[in-house]
Protein backbone atom coordinates (compact mmCIF):
# COMPACT_ATOMS: atom_id res chain seq x y z
CA UNK A 1 0.00 0.00 0.00
CA UNK A 2 0.83 3.89 -0.38
CA UNK A 3 -0.46 5.15 3.02
CA UNK A 4 1.93 7.54 5.02
CA UNK A 5 0.29 7.89 8.42
CA UNK A 6 0.50 10.89 10.81
CA UNK A 7 -1.49 12.18 14.03
CA UNK A 8 -3.77 15.11 13.39
CA UNK A 9 -3.22 17.09 15.62
CA UNK A 10 -0.27 18.54 18.38
CA UNK A 11 -0.64 21.20 20.63
CA UNK A 12 2.45 22.33 22.61
CA UNK A 13 3.20 25.47 24.76
CA UNK A 14 5.98 27.53 23.18
CA UNK A 15 9.92 27.36 24.31
CA UNK A 16 8.82 23.17 24.58
CA UNK A 17 9.63 20.80 22.29
CA UNK A 18 7.90 19.40 19.59
CA UNK A 19 7.53 15.67 18.11
CA UNK A 20 5.56 14.78 15.18
CA UNK A 21 5.25 10.92 13.92
CA UNK A 22 4.93 9.68 11.19
CA UNK A 23 4.76 5.74 9.46
CA UNK A 24 5.23 4.89 6.12
CA UNK A 25 4.41 1.33 4.39
CA UNK A 26 7.11 1.23 1.69
CA UNK A 27 9.92 -0.47 2.86
CA UNK A 28 12.01 0.26 -0.42
CA UNK A 29 11.56 4.10 0.07
CA UNK A 30 14.46 6.08 -0.50
CA UNK A 31 13.98 9.48 0.62
CA UNK A 32 11.53 10.82 3.47
CA UNK A 33 10.59 14.52 3.63
CA UNK A 34 9.24 16.79 5.79
CA UNK A 35 6.97 20.01 5.14
CA UNK A 36 5.48 22.69 6.43
CA UNK A 37 2.18 24.51 5.26
CA UNK A 38 1.13 27.83 6.81
CA UNK A 39 -2.70 28.60 6.62
CA UNK A 40 -3.53 29.80 2.83
CA UNK A 41 -0.38 29.09 1.90
CA UNK A 42 1.57 26.37 -0.41
CA UNK A 43 4.05 23.32 0.93
CA UNK A 44 7.70 24.38 2.24
CA UNK A 45 10.38 21.71 2.54
CA UNK A 46 11.82 21.33 5.60
CA UNK A 47 13.97 18.87 6.04
CA UNK A 48 14.37 15.34 4.31
CA UNK A 49 16.15 11.72 5.30
CA UNK A 50 17.97 9.10 3.14
CA UNK A 51 16.83 6.13 3.62
CA UNK A 52 20.47 4.60 5.11
CA UNK A 53 20.53 7.29 7.59
CA UNK A 54 19.29 7.19 11.40
CA UNK A 55 19.43 11.20 12.05
CA UNK A 56 19.52 14.23 10.66
CA UNK A 57 20.09 17.44 12.74
CA UNK A 58 19.64 21.06 10.84
CA UNK A 59 19.17 23.80 13.34
CA UNK A 60 16.48 23.39 15.29
CA UNK A 61 14.83 20.20 13.31
CA UNK A 62 15.80 16.63 14.17
CA UNK A 63 14.76 13.75 12.30
CA UNK A 64 14.77 10.29 13.45
CA UNK A 65 14.02 7.41 10.96
CA UNK A 66 13.35 3.58 12.43
CA UNK A 67 13.49 1.34 9.32
CA UNK A 68 12.58 -1.67 11.03
CA UNK A 69 9.16 -0.01 12.60
CA UNK A 70 8.69 2.40 9.63
CA UNK A 71 8.47 4.87 11.81
CA UNK A 72 9.63 8.93 11.32
CA UNK A 73 9.20 11.57 13.70
CA UNK A 74 10.35 15.19 13.14
CA UNK A 75 11.64 17.19 16.65
CA UNK A 76 11.24 20.98 16.81
CA UNK A 77 13.04 22.29 19.36
CA UNK A 78 12.32 25.40 21.46
CA UNK A 79 9.00 25.89 19.53
CA UNK A 80 7.86 28.84 18.79
CA UNK A 81 4.06 30.50 17.77
CA UNK A 82 5.59 30.75 14.32
CA UNK A 83 5.82 26.79 13.83
CA UNK A 84 2.11 26.64 13.99
CA UNK A 85 1.60 25.54 10.70
CA UNK A 86 0.44 21.96 9.50
CA UNK A 87 3.13 19.34 8.85
CA UNK A 88 3.36 16.90 6.31
CA UNK A 89 5.24 13.53 5.66
CA UNK A 90 5.83 12.20 2.43
CA UNK A 91 7.82 9.60 0.94
CA UNK A 92 9.48 8.97 -1.90
CA UNK A 93 9.00 5.44 -3.36
CA UNK A 94 11.23 4.49 -6.08
CA UNK A 95 8.07 1.88 -7.84
CA UNK A 96 5.05 3.18 -9.06
CA UNK A 97 2.77 6.10 -10.80
CA UNK A 98 3.42 8.53 -7.57
CA UNK A 99 6.74 10.37 -7.35
CA UNK A 100 5.55 11.32 -3.67
CA UNK A 101 3.21 10.15 -1.23
CA UNK A 102 1.76 12.42 1.74
CA UNK A 103 0.65 11.80 4.74
CA UNK A 104 -2.74 13.54 6.00
CA UNK A 105 -0.76 16.19 7.69
CA UNK A 106 -0.10 16.98 11.72
CA UNK A 107 -1.48 20.36 12.55
CA UNK A 108 0.70 21.83 14.91
CA UNK A 109 -0.65 24.27 17.29
CA UNK A 110 1.55 26.46 19.49
CA UNK A 111 -0.05 28.12 22.54
CA UNK A 112 1.79 31.00 23.86
CA UNK B 1 16.03 33.33 -7.52
CA UNK B 2 11.61 33.21 -8.12
CA UNK B 3 10.38 29.87 -6.83
CA UNK B 4 7.87 27.89 -8.21
CA UNK B 5 5.34 29.93 -9.82
CA UNK B 6 1.30 29.66 -10.35
CA UNK B 7 -1.25 31.38 -11.52
CA UNK B 8 -4.36 32.74 -10.71
CA UNK B 9 -3.91 32.42 -6.77
CA UNK B 10 -8.13 32.00 -7.10
CA UNK B 11 -10.73 30.78 -9.33
CA UNK B 12 -14.33 30.27 -8.89
CA UNK B 13 -16.41 28.20 -11.57
CA UNK B 14 -19.34 26.86 -11.46
CA UNK B 15 -20.13 23.07 -12.30
CA UNK B 16 -19.69 21.98 -16.10
CA UNK B 17 -17.44 24.37 -16.76
CA UNK B 18 -13.73 23.84 -17.92
CA UNK B 19 -10.52 25.61 -16.01
CA UNK B 20 -6.81 25.99 -16.83
CA UNK B 21 -4.32 26.51 -14.53
CA UNK B 22 -0.60 27.41 -14.90
CA UNK B 23 2.55 27.23 -13.53
CA UNK B 24 6.34 28.21 -13.93
CA UNK B 25 9.10 25.96 -12.41
CA UNK B 26 11.85 26.78 -10.85
CA UNK B 27 14.51 28.24 -13.80
CA UNK B 28 16.91 25.49 -14.61
CA UNK B 29 14.39 22.66 -13.35
CA UNK B 30 12.79 20.86 -16.21
CA UNK B 31 10.51 18.58 -14.59
CA UNK B 32 6.96 19.48 -13.03
CA UNK B 33 4.30 17.90 -10.99
CA UNK B 34 0.94 18.75 -10.25
CA UNK B 35 -0.97 17.86 -6.75
CA UNK B 36 -4.63 18.11 -5.92
CA UNK B 37 -4.86 18.93 -1.84
CA UNK B 38 -8.77 18.92 -0.93
CA UNK B 39 -9.42 19.93 2.52
CA UNK B 40 -7.86 18.39 5.63
CA UNK B 41 -6.14 15.96 3.75
CA UNK B 42 -2.62 15.71 2.31
CA UNK B 43 -1.77 16.31 -1.26
CA UNK B 44 -2.29 13.59 -4.15
CA UNK B 45 -0.39 13.43 -7.25
CA UNK B 46 -2.05 13.86 -10.70
CA UNK B 47 0.38 13.92 -13.20
CA UNK B 48 4.53 14.64 -13.47
CA UNK B 49 6.11 15.86 -16.85
CA UNK B 50 9.54 15.87 -17.77
CA UNK B 51 11.03 17.37 -21.13
CA UNK B 52 7.13 18.40 -22.50
CA UNK B 53 6.42 14.00 -21.60
CA UNK B 54 4.33 12.87 -19.19
CA UNK B 55 6.38 10.50 -17.10
CA UNK B 56 3.63 9.89 -14.59
CA UNK B 57 -0.52 9.58 -14.02
CA UNK B 58 -1.85 9.49 -10.75
CA UNK B 59 -5.68 8.45 -10.21
CA UNK B 60 -7.78 10.97 -11.63
CA UNK B 61 -10.25 10.89 -14.03
CA UNK B 62 -9.71 11.71 -17.98
CA UNK B 63 -11.40 15.17 -17.11
CA UNK B 64 -7.93 16.19 -16.03
CA UNK B 65 -5.24 16.73 -18.62
CA UNK B 66 -1.90 18.70 -18.39
CA UNK B 67 0.49 19.87 -21.09
CA UNK B 68 4.56 21.24 -20.31
CA UNK B 69 6.35 23.62 -23.00
CA UNK B 70 9.53 24.07 -24.11
CA UNK B 71 10.34 26.37 -21.45
CA UNK B 72 9.09 24.10 -19.27
CA UNK B 73 6.10 26.03 -18.11
CA UNK B 74 3.12 23.53 -17.86
CA UNK B 75 -0.85 23.91 -17.57
CA UNK B 76 -3.28 21.62 -15.98
CA UNK B 77 -6.67 21.66 -17.14
CA UNK B 78 -10.00 20.11 -15.95
CA UNK B 79 -12.81 19.87 -17.90
CA UNK B 80 -17.04 19.38 -16.93
CA UNK B 81 -16.04 20.50 -13.31
CA UNK B 82 -17.28 18.82 -10.68
CA UNK B 83 -18.05 20.17 -7.12
CA UNK B 84 -15.44 17.64 -5.74
CA UNK B 85 -12.98 19.19 -7.75
CA UNK B 86 -13.23 22.69 -5.69
CA UNK B 87 -9.37 22.27 -3.31
CA UNK B 88 -5.77 23.65 -3.57
CA UNK B 89 -3.89 22.98 -7.25
CA UNK B 90 -0.49 22.83 -6.58
CA UNK B 91 2.56 22.65 -8.94
CA UNK B 92 5.79 21.60 -8.01
CA UNK B 93 9.15 21.58 -9.65
CA UNK B 94 12.76 19.31 -9.57
CA UNK B 95 15.35 19.37 -12.05
CA UNK B 96 14.92 16.48 -13.51
CA UNK B 97 11.84 14.48 -11.89
CA UNK B 98 14.29 11.36 -10.60
CA UNK B 99 12.53 9.73 -8.04
CA UNK B 100 15.06 10.84 -5.02
CA UNK B 101 14.67 14.68 -5.99
CA UNK B 102 13.23 17.35 -3.71
CA UNK B 103 10.22 18.93 -4.98
CA UNK B 104 9.28 22.69 -4.63
CA UNK B 105 6.33 23.48 -4.53
CA UNK B 106 4.01 26.90 -5.25
CA UNK B 107 1.49 28.33 -3.43
CA UNK B 108 -1.23 27.28 -5.21
CA UNK B 109 -4.38 28.02 -6.68
CA UNK B 110 -8.01 27.82 -4.98
CA UNK B 111 -9.82 26.24 -7.14
CA UNK B 112 -13.67 26.90 -5.78
CA UNK B 113 -16.77 25.35 -7.81
CA UNK B 114 -19.96 26.11 -7.55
Amino acid sequence: GEDVEQSLFLSVREGDSSVINCTYTDSSSTYLYWYKQEPGAGLQLLTYIFSNMDMKQDQRLTVLLNKKDKHLSLRIADTQTGDSAIYFCAESQPQGNTPLVFGKGTRLSVIA
Amino acid sequence: DAGVTQSPTHLIKTRGQQVTLRCSPISGHKSVSWYQQVLGQGPQFIFQYYEKEERGRGNFPDRFSARQFPNYSSELNVNALLLGDSALYLCASSPTGWRGEKLFFGSGTQLSVL
